[in-house]
């Protein structure tokens, strides 16, 4: 069974640090890119960050680059999000999301299961 | 950035009714078009791929169409847990972008 398992959310001041990994299972986790998805108390959902299958490419959500980075560790199968400079608008759960692609379509599934990141003083 | 526009933010609609969700996008995307199912406090489900096709495993009562700019999520014969809330997702160009949502609700 493929599953996806975040972890690292919590509490932090604004302007300070935290960094979100996602542990993968039942898949060949270096055949797949990835991605962050976060979604704000009551509101949609937001496309933050992919990584390529190797980790060679990386894609940031403008309200977010420059502060984030996406990374993997494809012997551990983990992906990781640092996330620096915390505002309190990134307040949100922050899901991982496999990439699948076939035949030129690709897609998010499965998701884990999320990690809530708070950004307050 | 590319914008997509979800249509209707809420419906209200009844067990055994036919619905339809539209996605508009500010450019062409192809057929790079996905629908997202979002149960309250649950992580999003996949639904529907490259514009129109069904995950596995996804009832056959939903569908999508369209290709290009316009984009429709539509579920017939609605069952008591299709009342939640649906969402499109760009992914031909980055930053991906999700639709508004629309919140499916019981007449």
């Amino acid at each position: 069974e493929v599953q996806l398992l975040e972890s690292g959310g919590g509490l932090v001041q604004p302007g300070g640090s935290l960094r979100l990994s996602c542990v993968a299972s039942g898949f060949t986790f270096s055949n797949f890119a990835m991605s962050w998805v976060r979604q704000a108390p009551g509101k949609g959902l937001e496309w933050v960050s992919r990584i390529d299958n190797s980790g060679g490419g990386t894609y940031y959500a403008d309200s977010v680059k420059g502060r984030f980075t996406i990374s993997r560790d494809n012997s551990k199968n983990t992906l990781y999000l640092q996330m620096n400079g915390l505002r309190v608008e990134d307040t949100a759960v922050y899901y991982c999301a496999k990439r699948y692609w076939s035949g030129g379509i690709g897609w998010f599934d499965p998701w884990g299961q999320g990690t809530l990141v708070t950004v307050s003083s | 950035a590319i914008q997509m526009t979800q249509s209707p933010s809420s419906l209200s609609a009844s067990v055994g009714d036919t619905i339809t969700i539209t996605c508009r996008a500010s450019q062409d995307i192809r057929s790079a078009l996905g629908w997202y199912q979002q149960k309250p406090g649950t992580a999003p489900k996949l639904l529907i791929y490259g514009a129109s096709s069904v995950q596995s495993g996804v009832p056959s009562r939903f569908s999508g169409s369209g290709s290009g700019t316009h984009f429709t999520l539509t579920i017939s014969s609605l069952q008591p847990e299709d009342f939640t809330t649906y969402y499109c997702l760009q992914d031909y160009n980055f930053p991906y972008t999700f639709g508004q949502g629309t919140k499916l609700e019981i007449k």
